[in-house]
């Protein structure tokens, strides 16, 4: 079955304890990418990668760093979380960008 | 920086009536403006896309107008049913750059 998935899919921590959400995908998508949802702001985009040689910043990564070593992972990072980046994270992938993009089923972190 | 603004926050509409969900955007580049649908519980699912060569799409009950002057698009749904039920995300990106914006969200609640 072609999906993305995350892991894991809820998580609680404490400030300071690094963590890593990861994401694969099976549909041999170049292009991935990693979203933080809050309520009354939408979808904001943390990082994404276009291909295995290119990855760059979304709007709001402060605080995250990823990395695409292979064509199907993408893990986001948190090397020092914080209270603010309690969220719910989706990762998502597309054949390339600006195209249908799947996305994950979501990881909710909580950081005490 | 890039900003999608979406309209309205929440919308309540009785079953077979048709909703309208409206979007702008800031950045004039933009050129690709998808439409994702989310469920309870669910990562986003796309419902339908436009690009900035074409004024309208449509797929069955659903329909998408841009209005590139005016930097605004719309997604239209009629002969609403209860299952329409979800929250209903616009975005906008432009070529070359791997940013995806998305506006804040409609949560539609279609009444049987």
């Amino acid at each position: 079955e072609a999906q993305v998935t995350q892991n894991p899919r809820y998580l609680i921590t404490v400030t300071g304890k690094k963590l890593t959400v990861t994401c694969s995908q099976n549909m041999n998508h170049e292009y991935m990418s990693w979203y933080r949802q809050d309520p009354g702001l939408g979808l904001r985009q943390i990082y994404y990668s276009m291909n295995v040689e290119v990855t760059d910043k979304g709007d709001v990564p402060e605080g995250y760093k990823v990395s695409r070593k292979e064509k199907r992972n993408f893990p986001l990072i948190l090397e020092s979380p914080s209270p603010n980046q309690t969220s719910l994270y989706f990762c998502a992938s597309s054949l390339r960008y600006q195209e249908t993009q799947y996305f994950g089923p979501g990881t909710r972190l909580l950081v005490l | 920086g890039e900003n999608v603004e979406q309209h309205p926050s929440t919308l309540s509409v009785q079953e077979g009536d048709s909703a309208v969900i409206k979007c702008t955007y800031s950045d004039s580049a933009s050129n690709y403006f998808p439409w994702y649908k989310q469920e309870l519980g669910k990562g986003p699912q796309l419902i339908i896309d436009i690009r900035s060569n074409v004024g309208e799409k449509k797929d069955q009950r659903i329909a998408v107008t841009l209005n590139k002057t005016a930097k605004h698009f719309s997604l239209h749904i009629t002969e609403t049913q209860p299952e329409d039920s979800a929250v209903y995300f616009c975005a906008a990106s432009r070529s070359n750059t791997g940013k995806l914006i998305f506006g804040q969200g409609t949560t539609l609640q279609v009444k049987p």
